[in-house]
Order: structure tokens, then C-alpha cells, then sequence
């Protein structure tokens, strides 16, 4: 059974600064990963698509990268900025079972 | 190019009445669908994801259902709704590679 997990839960940095978020998978037979961001009552906002082949995969300060054989990925976000502020939530499939499954997501906190 | 409804955007049900959302999808032959609820302070949980019409897998026992009468749209249903149905429903679809989402149902239940 696929299972996803993120770390950290919450993060509260200063503006500016770079930071890094995890997401770890169980079963490394996956066909992609992506990331999204979810605003406070939003819906989900794709924001990464790394297929299973790909190493990395960029958008403007957004660097996302997976490592199928450890079973991780981790979203690189560069000069943050307040309006980063949100929930980060990779989601892992499909597998071989067709399911799509995602972490709990990172709460992100820029302070201004 | 590929669009996908959900409704209702919101809604109060009391306990014990019925429910029923809808989603459907455009622009686009076979999907599979999913249904995701994401209660208050937790992560998005699977709960019922379909690969065809009339073939629904259910990943959580629960007072919930889902069918697919149509290639294209997906509807999950409840006989009677609990306080813990309450929470934010998301209809989503895949075509072997992006996932994407509708813009979600909040459901509180009274």
C-alpha cells in the first residue's frame, strides 16, 4: 500500500530565504509525482509534474526533483516570497492500482 | 481543451439527509475519476477512484457512495450524512499523466 509523506507538517521562515520541502513515497512503482499548492478554502493548484523517467522539473523559482530508488522528492523554493504562503501537497501515482495518493502537505508561513 | 464541474461549490445538510454531488468532465475520452475529502487539519484522503462506467473501487468503508453512470461524470452520494461527513470534497481526473481538479465542494454537516 502506497503511502506519502511530508515534512515537515509546518514551516515559518522570513521572507527572502530559500527552502526546501519533502515528500517521501512507499512504493517507488509510480508513473508520476506532483506538486500542488492549496490556498486557505481553495481548491488545488497544480504547480510541478515530474514523470517517473525525469529527474527535476523547474518553473520560474519552483525547482521540483524525484528520486524513485530512495522513494523521495523534494520542492525547492527560491527567494520566498509572502505570497508563497499556503499548503504545499505532493501527490504520488498512479500506480499500478490506478490510485493517486497524497501526503498531508506542508502548511507554508512566509513572514513578511 | 479539458474542463471539469463540480456542484454544488457549498452546502449545509442536517444530519440524516441524503447527498449528492456531481462532477463531470470535458474534452476529454476515458478518464479515471476520483474522489478526495480533505476534513478540517488533515491531508486529502481517498475515497472512491473509477476506471470506467459502472467501475467504482471504494478505498474507505463509510456511509459514502459513488457511481459513474457516464463515461464522463462521477457522482458521490450518502443515504443519510453524519457530522463527520463534514469537509471539503474534491472531484478529480487522470488521463495517465496530470491529475487535475475541480474547484471543490465544502459540505458541513448540522
Amino acid at each position: 500500500k502506497q503511502e506519502v509523506t511530508q515534512i515537515p507538517a509546518a514551516l515559518s521562515v522570513p521572507e527572502g530565504e530559500n527552502l526546501v520541502l519533502n515528500c517521501s513515497f512507499t512504493d517507488s512503482a509510480i508513473y508520476n509525482l506532483q506538486w500542488f499548492r492549496q490556498d486557505p478554502g481553495k481548491g488545488l493548484t497544480s504547480l510541478l509534474l515530474i514523470q517517473s523517467s525525469q529527474r527535476e522539473q523547474t518553473s520560474g523559482r519552483l525547482n521540483a526533483s524525484l528520486d524513485k530508488s530512495s522513494g523521495r522528492s523534494t520542492l525547492y523554493i527560491a527567494a520566498s516570497q509572502p505570497g508563497d504562503s499556503a499548503t504545499y501537497l505532493c501527490a504520488v501515482g498512479p500506480n499500478r492500482d490506478d490510485k493517486i495518493i497524497f501526503g498531508k502537505g506542508t502548511r507554508l508561513h512566509i513572514l513578511p | 481543451s479539458q474542463t471539469i464541474h463540480q456542484w454544488p461549490a457549498t452546502l449545509v445538510q442536517p444530519v440524516g439527509s441524503p447527498l449528492s454531488l456531481e462532477c463531470t468532465v470535458e474534452g476529454t475520452s476515458n478518464p479515471n475519476l476520483y474522489w478526495y475529502r480533505q476534513a478540517a487539519g488533515r491531508g486529502l484522503q481517498l475515497l472512491f477512484y473509477s476506471v470506467g462506467i459502472g467501475q467504482i473501487s471504494s478505498e474507505v468503508p463509510q456511509n459514502l457512495s459513488a457511481s459513474r453512470p457516464q463515461d464522463r461524470q462521477f457522482i458521490l452520494s450518502s443515504k443519510k450524512l453524519l457530522l463527520s461527513d463534514s469537509g471539503f470534497y474534491l472531484c478529480a481526473w487522470s488521463v495517465l499523466d496530470t491529475i487535475y481538479f475541480g474547484e471543490g465542494s465544502w459540505l458541513t454537516v448540522v
